[in-house]
């Protein structure tokens, strides 16, 4: 049971606008940054959004993150193709006898 | 450019040890906490440990507090994962990563921005 909660798949034609989701607590979500990741079949994950809603370079503006109390939200907007993989959330989390770093349990992308 | 690169990953039987490195290039490593994560095979990832940035506070996650040891080395730009008493419980990739920030108490805490490549590390008998 993972500590963040995110839909176990999504999916979305090409063009469509796709939100996941990640709930959490006030020990995790709402007093830490929000980073999510981008993960291909058999390649390690890579960063998409840092400190909630912050886009590294090479990422496309397709990718937006948003976070409100102890939720927060990936959009992927003019959906594509190339966009099917996983997409996890991350943050700290104060709970469990000290600051742990807490993964959701992912979220299945898949482009129809 | 940044890079982390794992090693030391294989096959080695229930109850013994192994020590993962990992090897960073292209930042000032000793400005930058370092975490280990894995990912057992078909599932998600699973954090492991982290390291502030001069080693002195080590942060586990329950399912190997214990057992591993997490470690570096500054003049070598190294992080280390020593592992003891595995079970096939910890099969899976080994991924090293680094955290943005130094994931010290007195510091805000941020998280991982860049990943290596992973390391495989099977136990079976």
């Amino acid at each position: 049971q993972s500590v963040l909660t995110q839909p176990p798949s999504a999916s979305g034609t090409p063009g469509q606008r796709v939100t996941i989701s990640c709930s959490g607590s006030n020990s995790n979500i709402r007093n830490h940054y929000i980073y999510w990741y981008q993960q291909f079949p058999g390649t390690a994950p890579k960063v998409l959004i840092y400190r909630d809603s912050q886009r590294p370079s090479g990422v496309p503006e397709r990718f937006s993150g948003s976070k409100s109390g102890t939720s927060a939200s990936l959009a992927i907007s003019g959906l594509r193709s190339e966009d099917e993989a996983h997409y996890y959330c991350a943050t700290w989390d104060d709970s469990l006898g000290g600051p742990n770093w807490v993964f959701g349990g992912g979220t299945k992308l898949t482009v129809l | 450019q940044v890079q982390l690169v794992e090693s030391g990953g294989g096959v080695v039987q229930p109850g013994t040890s192994l020590r993962l490195s990992c090897a960073a290039s292209g930042f000032t490593f000793s400005n930058f906490a370092i975490h280990w994560v894995r990912q057992a095979p078909g599932k998600g990832l699973e954090w492991v440990a982290a390291l502030s940035i001069d080693g002195t506070y080590k942060y586990y996650a329950d399912s190997v507090k214990g057992r591993f040891i997490i470690s570096r080395d500054n003049s070598r730009n190294t992080v280390f994962l020593q592992m003891g008493l595995l079970t096939t419980e910890d099969t899976a990739i080994y991924y090293c990563a680094r955290d943005e920030g130094a994931a010290m108490p007195t510091d805000y805490y941020f998280g991982v921005d860049v990943w290596g490549q992973g390391t495989t590390v099977t136990v079976s008998s």
